[in-house]
């Protein structure tokens, strides 16, 4: 079976633009988390979206949106990029059923900004 | 807040020796535990995990024990190989309503032959 995979890889973007992210779960996985992880520091939690509906939000500002989907793939998108944008960003999925339950990564899109 | 804290790296080994990363939490509810590892340019990888007090989480001969009373969850290895060679992530699930991962900062192990 496939697991969570990710598009792009990788991504060069300039100050300003917007940048869209995608993730498709694990089958069967109807929750679907965002991370960001800059360069020497663990992942911080970004999004997490159970059922196409929004269940939980990190401490990142509003150009940071997201959405997931009917067959529970989920888009991440970041407005009016900044340097500090630059990170590994990585999606991960679960079941959604219980509580605490083991989270799944995929292989992360790092995204440069300059 | 729940938080994590790990030791600091790089941890540097021969092979076959034993291994230690220190790991420990903050929480004011009863979180599952997890070790994750992460090799270069690669995304995370499950390694192990313990959802109650006294659980043992073992995989690969790794081995975590989740101590409450200590509130640690230290990774130990008997004879690590080169190929074990990336970055451990302690990380804890937050309970409070959904499903959010904590994690620690890593800690980059490097093994020699």
């Amino acid at each position: 079976d496939a697991g969570v995979t990710q598009s792009p890889t990788h991504l060069i973007k300039t100050r300003g633009q917007h940048v869209t992210l995608r993730c498709s779960p694990i089958s069967g996985h109807k929750s679907v988390s965002w991370y960001q992880q800059v360069l020497g520091q663990g992942p911080q939690f970004i999004f997490q979206y159970y059922e196409k509906e929004e269940r939980g939000r990190g401490n990142f500002p509003d150009r940071f949106s997201a959405r997931q989907f009917p067959n529970y793939s989920s888009e991440l998108n970041v407005n009016a990029l900044l340097l500090g944008d630059s990170a590994l960003y990585l999606c991960a999925s679960s079941s959604g059923h219980q509580d605490r339950e083991t989270q799944y990564f995929g292989p992360g899109t790092r995204l440069l900004v300059l | 807040g729940n938080s994590v804290t790990q030791m600091e790296g790089p941890v540097t080994l021969s092979e076959e020796a034993f291994l230690t990363i220190n790991c420990t939490y903050t929480a004011t509810g009863y979180p599952s535990l997890f070790w994750y590892v992460q090799y270069p340019g690669e995304g995370l990888q499950l390694l192990l995990k313990a959802t109650k007090a006294d659980d043992k989480g073992s995989n690969k001969g790794f081995e975590a024990t989740y101590r409450k009373e200590t509130t640690s969850f230290h990774l130990e290895k008997g004879s690590v190989q080169v190929s074990d060679s990336a970055v451990y992530f302690c990380a804890l699930s937050d309970s409070g309503g959904y499903n959010k991962l904590i994690f620690g900062a890593g800690t980059r192990l490097a093994v020699h032959p």
